[in-house]
Order: C-alpha cells, then sequence, then structure tokens
C-alpha cells in the first residue's frame, strides 16, 4: 500500500526555520514527483512547492519562492521541505502527496502542523 | 495565473439526492482538472481526475464532466459519508498548480 507520512512540524517565532520531512513508501518512489500543499486554518488547499522524481527540478508558489526549499532523498524515500524567515501566515497543515503525472495528487500524508507566533 | 472558482460554497442536501458542484477556471485548462474531497480533520483524497476518470477505488456514483472553463461533480445518490468539502484543481498552465476554494456539501 501506498503510505505518505510528514512530521517535523512545531510552533516557531518569526523569523525562525522549520524543516518538514515526508517518508514515502509502497511505490517506486523515484519515479514520482512529490508535493507539498498547504491549508491555513479554516482556509482552502493552496499548492506551495513540487519536486521532480530525480529531484533535478523544483517549482515554488510566489508566495514561498526564495523561502522555502524543497528536497529529496530517494534512497531514504524522503521528501523535504525547508522553511525559512517564518511568516504568521505560513501557519498552516503542511500535507505532503504523491503527484502523478505531474498534475494530480493522488496519494496525501495526514499533514504536519506548522504554528508561527511569538 | 488561473484561477478556478467553485460554486455554491455551500450546498445543503439530503440522503439519497442527486447533487451536482460547479467549478469554472478563469481560462481554458483542457481537461486538465482533478476534484477532491476532504473530511474534517483529514487529509484530501483524490476523487476525479483528467476532468472524468474515477481515481482508484472511488464509487460509481462520483463523475466528473467538462472541459475548456466549466466543470462539474455530480454526486448520483448522496450518501451520509459525502458529506464533506470538495475542490477541485486544475494543473494545465502551471506553476502554480491551482485550487477552487471549496463547495461544502452540509445535511439539509
Amino acid at each position: 500500500d501506498v503510505q505518505v507520512l510528514e512530521s517535523g512540524g512545531g510552533l516557531r517565532q518569526p523569523g525562525g526555520s522549520l524543516r518538514l520531512s515526508c517518508a514515502a513508501s509502497g511505490f517506486t518512489f523515484s519515479m514520482y514527483a512529490m508535493s507539498w500543499v498547504r491549508q491555513r486554518p479554516g482556509k482552502g488547499l493552496e499548492w506551495v512547492s513540487t519536486v521532480t522524481g530525480s529531484g533535478s527540478t523544483t517549482y515554488y508558489a510566489d508566495t514561498v519562492k526564495g523561502r522555502f526549499t524543497i528536497s529529496r532523498d530517494n534512497p531514504s524515500q524522503t521528501v523535504y521541505l525547508q522553511i525559512n524567515s517564518l511568516r504568521a501566515e505560513d501557519t498552516a497543515v503542511y500535507f505532503c502527496a504523491r503527484t502523478h503525472d505531474w498534475r494530480y495528487f493522488d496519494y496525501w500524508g495526514q499533514g504536519t502542523q506548522v504554528t508561527v507566533s511569538s | 495565473e488561473i484561477v478556478m472558482t467553485q460554486s455554491p460554497v455551500t450546498l445543503s442536501a439530503s440522503p439519497g439526492e442527486r447533487v451536482t458542484l460547479s467549478c469554472r477556471a478563469s481560462q481554458s485548462i483542457g481537461s486538465n482538472l482533478a476534484w477532491y474531497q476532504q473530511k474534517r480533520g483529514q487529509a484530501p483524497r483524490l476523487l476525479i481526475y483528467r476532468s472524468s476518470t474515477r481515481a482508484t477505488g472511488i464509487p460509481a456514483r462520483f463523475s466528473g464532466s467538462g472541459s475548456g472553463t466549466e466543470f462539474t461533480l455530480t454526486i448520483s445518490s448522496l450518501q451520509s459519508e459525502d458529506f464533506a468539502v470538495y475542490y477541485c484543481q486544475q494543473s494545465n498552465n502551471w506553476p502554480p498548480l491551482t485550487f477552487g476554494g471549496g463547495t461544502k456539501v452540509e445535511m439539509k
């Protein structure tokens, strides 16, 4: 079975940093792009970033470009999201999702909560 | 950036009813549209991709249609487990991948 499990969330102060991890299993990891999608409290879904199967190409939403870095380690089947210069508006549940055909999020983790507050 | 607009924001319906949710794109996206279901406190679940293809394990009562800028998700006979929020998402022209604001299907 395909499984995706996020970790690394927590409470941080504005300006701080955090690294989220996403452990995947049950599929040929290097064959799939992986993405992060976030959901602010009481709001809808917002795409954050995608990394190709090889890790060679990354994409970011304008709202996080320059502050967030997505990466992956294929041998350990893990995706990371490094978040720097945290802002209050980064407070959200962050979901990791397998990205099918570069277009659709077909398997999701349960999410990890990031709270930015002083 | 392609803006996705969903309507209605809230839909009140009873079990057994047929319901139709709408999603409109600000420009043509071909058939590059997906629908997701999200229940409270849970991760989203992919229901439909490429406008009309059901994802693995999705019941036949869910169907999608449309192309260009107008899309619909239909639930032929609403079940109790279908009360949730539904999101559409385009993937024709990205980045960014964009979602609609969601339609909440609630019990009448």
